[in-house]
């Protein structure tokens, strides 16, 4: 069965870098095929892509964000790790992570429950 | 970038079918996912590659894509039904994962 969950804080201040973990099971992010990647959503707006990373470390990021956002992975944790610098109170957000296996276009298949976040001073 | 556009909101009776479309160019040659997402919750797989249902998704839910056009359909719609519903591809050229916009399918 597999789980993710997210973690990190709930409050931070605009300029502040924010740092969330993706905690999962039932899976490896070292079988090949499998990824990790990051969504998130604003109150009441659309799904918003952020960062994939994959069995073999390969990474992609959103391009509007992309100078912002370092994913990485800690395969004997079974966690992926999304930093965020610069934060501002448009990044106000849900963050999701989910799983994905197969190729470029595969599904996001298995998502974590989420955590919002508030930016504000 | 690859835009995917999604009506805002769709209205069904119960029992009736409901048609949500995702446009984008050429849609027809990349392979769309669907999820639901109700209030509250994260979003949930419903079709994946244009029409295969992951296990535990009813029957009702079926999807179709072709040109510029994917659609998913929910065949006699059930009150449980009403959420909001977002298309997902690959852009191939920018390696990048694109959302649609969403759409809100309210049961009357």
């Amino acid at each position: 069965q597999i789980t993710l969950k997210e973690s990190g804080p709930t409050l931070v201040k605009p300029t502040q870098t924010l740092t969330l973990a993706c905690t999962f099971s039932g899976f490896s992010l070292s079988t090949s095929g499998v990824g990790v990647g990051w969504i998130r959503q604003p109150p009441g707006k659309a799904l918003e892509w952020l960062a994939l990373i994959y069995w073999d470390d390969d990474k992609r990021y959103s391009p509007s964000l992309k100078s912002r956002l370092t994913i990485t992975k800690d395969t004997s944790k079974n966690q992926v790790v999304l930093t965020m610098t610069n934060m501002d109170p448009v990044d106000t957000a849900t963050y999701y992570c989910a799983h994905r296996r197969g190729g470029f276009d595969s599904p996001l298949d298995y998502w974590g429950q989420g955590t919002l976040l508030t930016v504000s001073s | 970038s690859y835009v995917l556009t999604q009506p805002p909101s769709v209205s069904v009776a119960p029992g009736k079918t409901a048609r949500i479309t995702c446009g984008g160019n050429n849609i027809g040659s990349k392979s769309v996912h669907w999820y639901q997402q109700k209030p509250g919750q994260a979003p949930v797989l419903v079709i994946y590659y244009d029409r295969d249902r992951p296990s535990g998704i009813p029957e009702r839910f079926s999807g179709s894509n072709s040109e510029n056009t994917a659609t998913l359909i929910i065949s006699r719609v059930e009150d449980g039904d009403e959420a909001d519903y977002y298309c997902q591809v690959w852009d191939n050229n920018n390696d990048h994962v694109i959302f649609g916009g969403g759409t809100k399918l309210t049961v009357l």
